[in-house]
């Protein structure tokens, strides 16, 4: 298995507060993207990277922010938590660009947002 | 927007038969992978197609990208239980970013 770890596992978050979710690599991989996934929606993308200190947008990146300060690291930031980012969020990697190489996944972080 | 549908969203059988799902979109995609996801895990990769046409199998399941890739279907023969999963479809347009479809949740019945 690809060693990526998310933190935390599962997190319960009132409504404004500050969240950040750590993504954690260990195969040297230099992209790095973070997902959201909601029933009837699949996996939409929030931010990648494509190098440390290198972010893009994704589709749904409204809300969130995200920072690489070293290759093994990604956190994603919710500056202000609402109840429409609810979802389970998963970090994935990549050594090459997405795009015809294989995307390895996290195990998720189940985010509830009261 | 949606640029990948797949079809059916769910889709329950008995052990044994056989079963197609299908990925479409309007979009014309560089290359299409397949995932399976299981409750409480992230996505894992089944298959990377790229050229239009191409099928290619792995043990009980094939997958085929159309002539225009624009569309891919996954079929699997005499579906086991440890078959049951979300499958998901996600293609690329461009170099670095994959767009995933909803997904089909199959439920293989002993």
């Amino acid at each position: 298995d690809a060693g990526i770890t998310q933190s935390p596992r599962h997190k319960v978050t009132e409504t404004g507060t500050p969240v950040t979710l750590r993504c954690h690599q260990t195969e040297n991989h230099r992209y790095m993207y973070w997902y959201r996934q909601d029933p009837g929606h699949g996996l939409r993308l929030i931010h990648y990277s494509y190098g440390v200190k290198d972010t893009d947008k994704g589709e749904v990146s409204d809300g969130y922010s995200v920072s690489r300060s070293k290759t093994e690291d990604f956190l994603l930031t919710l500056e202000s938590a609402t109840s429409s980012q609810t979802s389970v969020y998963f970090c994935a990697i990549s050594e090459l660009p997405g795009g015809g190489y294989e995307q390895y996944f996290g195990p998720g972080t189940r985010l509830t947002v009261t | 927007t949606q640029l990948l549908e797949q079809s059916p969203q769910f889709l329950s059988i008995q052990e044994g038969e056989n079963l197609t799902v299908y990925c479409n979109s309007s979009s014309v995609f560089s290359s299409l992978q397949w995932y399976r996801q299981e409750p409480g895990e992230g996505p894992v990769l089944l298959v990377t197609v790229v050229t239009g046409g191409e099928v290619k199998k792995l043990k009980r399941l094939t997958f085929q990208f159309g002539d225009a890739r624009k569309d891919s279907s996954l079929h699997i023969t005499a579906a086991q239980p440890g078959d049951t999963g979300l499958y998901l479809c996600a293609g690329a347009i461009g170099n670095e970013k994959l767009t995933f479809g909803t997904g089909t949740r199959l439920t293989i019945i002993p």
